[in-house]
């Protein structure tokens, strides 16, 4: 069975600190890793990865693919207290048809 | 740009009643998914439909059925609704090309008593 485990589950930091925000996953037949933000509504898509050692890049927020070791991280420098949110980490299995969720990591940043 | 549109955006059951919960999308995926999202729980799949005419279950499939009635519409039903399925639960779609992003709709928020 697919599996896609986030760590640490939550977390609270300072505004201004840097986080890292871990995902690891079993999949078969693996194709891709997606990251989204969730605050209090639907998940908004952060990045997709595909290729190991790219980095991706939105402004404070990066994410890399590591597919030796199966794990995905997604930095964030400088944070603010609007990024405090649900960051979920996802991967399409098997067909390619099933799309798999981990438990998601609760950012918390306080001013 | 319509997306995904789920209805309705909040629902009270009592305990035994039953429900659909709909979702329509406008980008022409053939994939569309229901979740369900409890407190530290992330997204649990409940049903997923690959394409028209097919349906497979997820993760927490039981007490739930779905219909994929056209490429367009996916539908969620709890036939007798328990506090269980308290929930807040979100419908998605996606295309199939071989690497694309699921959108969602904007959840609907039930509460079973």
């Amino acid at each position: 069975e697919d599996k896609v485990v986030q760590s640490p589950l939550s977390l609270v930091v300072h505004e201004g600190d840097t986080v890292t925000l871990n995902c690891s996953y079993e999949v078969t037949n693996f194709r891709s890793l997606l990251w989204y933000k969730q605050e209090k509504k639907a998940p908004t898509f952060l990045f997709m990865l595909t290729s190991s050692g790219i980095e991706k890049k939105s402004g404070r927020l990066s994410s890399i693919l590591d597919k030796k070791e199966l794990f995905s991280i997604l930095n964030i420098t400088a944070t603010q207290t609007g990024d405090s949110a649900v960051y979920l980490c996802a991967s399409p299995g098997g067909s390619n048809y099933k799309l798999t969720f981990g438990k998601g990591t609760l950012l918390t940043v306080n001013p | 740009n319509a997306g995904v549109t789920q209805t309705p955006k909040f629902q009270v059951l009592k305990t035994g009643q039953s429900m659909t919960l709909q979702c329509a999308q406008d980008m022409n995926h053939n994939s569309m998914y229901w979740y369900r999202q409890d407190p530290g729980m992330g997204l649990r799949l409940i049903y997923y439909s690959a394409s028209e005419g097919t349906t497979d279950k997820g993760e927490v499939p039981n007490g739930y059925n779905v219909s994929r009635l056209n490429k367009r519409e996916f539908s969620l039903r709890l036939e007798s609704a328990a506090p269980s399925q308290t929930s807040v639960y979100f419908c998605a779609s996606r295309g199939t090309d071989m690497n694309t992003e699921a959108f969602f709709g904007q959840g609907t928020r039930l509460t079973v008593v």
